[in-house]
């Protein structure tokens, strides 16, 4: 049972354009949302967050869009950087512990 | 930037010995966690841990793994009679407090053999 999905196991975008990812979640009791990217070889990094009661939050080129009703989130990347190529995982959760989605691997192109 | 500490980056261990995963969180964090993630899967949950005790775990932890903060500074994941579907990368994270934004070790590369 997938609480988190990412449906696009990877994208490829050209260096300058928009990068989106996006995220479903299924429990409606989630109401905390995080963007993680990762390294090969690395732990996750945090990216940005965003709760339940908001539906934007932007940090610098990194904004997250929050769809309650439709339990969807999308990481927004602009302009996209060949340094952006990673994993980035979608979590969900509330408490303590988060449900981590299976990821999905950026590449930016120059 | 504080850092989360993993040690060793790559255990190799035979099938049905026991192995301890060394981490040592951001000094000031009073929340932690392990993680664990199986080649070419997704990050699972594995246990949370506050004020000297398991707050959450998930199905995956079993009676197979404990965790420890025997010092004040480091927290260890003990898997005992390790299975060859244990081998996988398991991530350390603490975090301040309830914000819920963890910062994560680089990980320990963990084969079964």
């Amino acid at each position: 049972d997938q609480q988190v999905k990412q449906n696009s196991p990877s994208l490829s975008v050209q260096e300058g354009r928009i990068s989106i990812l996006n995220c479903d979640y299924t429990n409606s009791m989630f109401d905390y949302f995080l963007w993680y990217k990762k390294y090969p070889a690395e732990g996750p990094t945090f990216l940005i967050s965003i709760s339940s009661i908001k539906d934007k939050n932007e940090d610098g080129r990194f904004t997250v869009f929050l769809n309650k009703s439709a339990k969807h989130l999308s990481l927004h990347i602009v302009p996209s950087q060949p340094g952006d190529s990673a994993v980035y995982f979608c979590a969900a959760g509330y408490g303590q512990n988060f449900v981590f989605g299976p990821g999905t691997r950026l590449s930016v192109l120059p | 930037e504080p850092e989360v500490t993993q040690t060793p980056s790559h255990q190799v261990t035979q099938m049905g010995q026991e192995v301890i995963l060394r981490c040592v969180p951001i000094s000031n964090h009073l929340y932690f966690y392990w993680y664990r993630q199986i080649l070419g899967q997704k990050v699972e949950f594995l246990v949370s841990f506050y004020n000297n005790e398991i707050s959450e775990k998930s199905e995956i932890f079993d009676d197979q793994f404990s965790v420890e903060r025997p010092d004040g500074s480091n927290f260890t994941l003990k898997i005992r009679s390790t299975k060859l579907e244990d081998s996988a990368m398991y991530f350390c994270a603490s975090s301040e407090g309830s914000a819920l934004r963890y910062t994560f070790g680089s990980g320990t590369r963990l084969t079964v053999v």
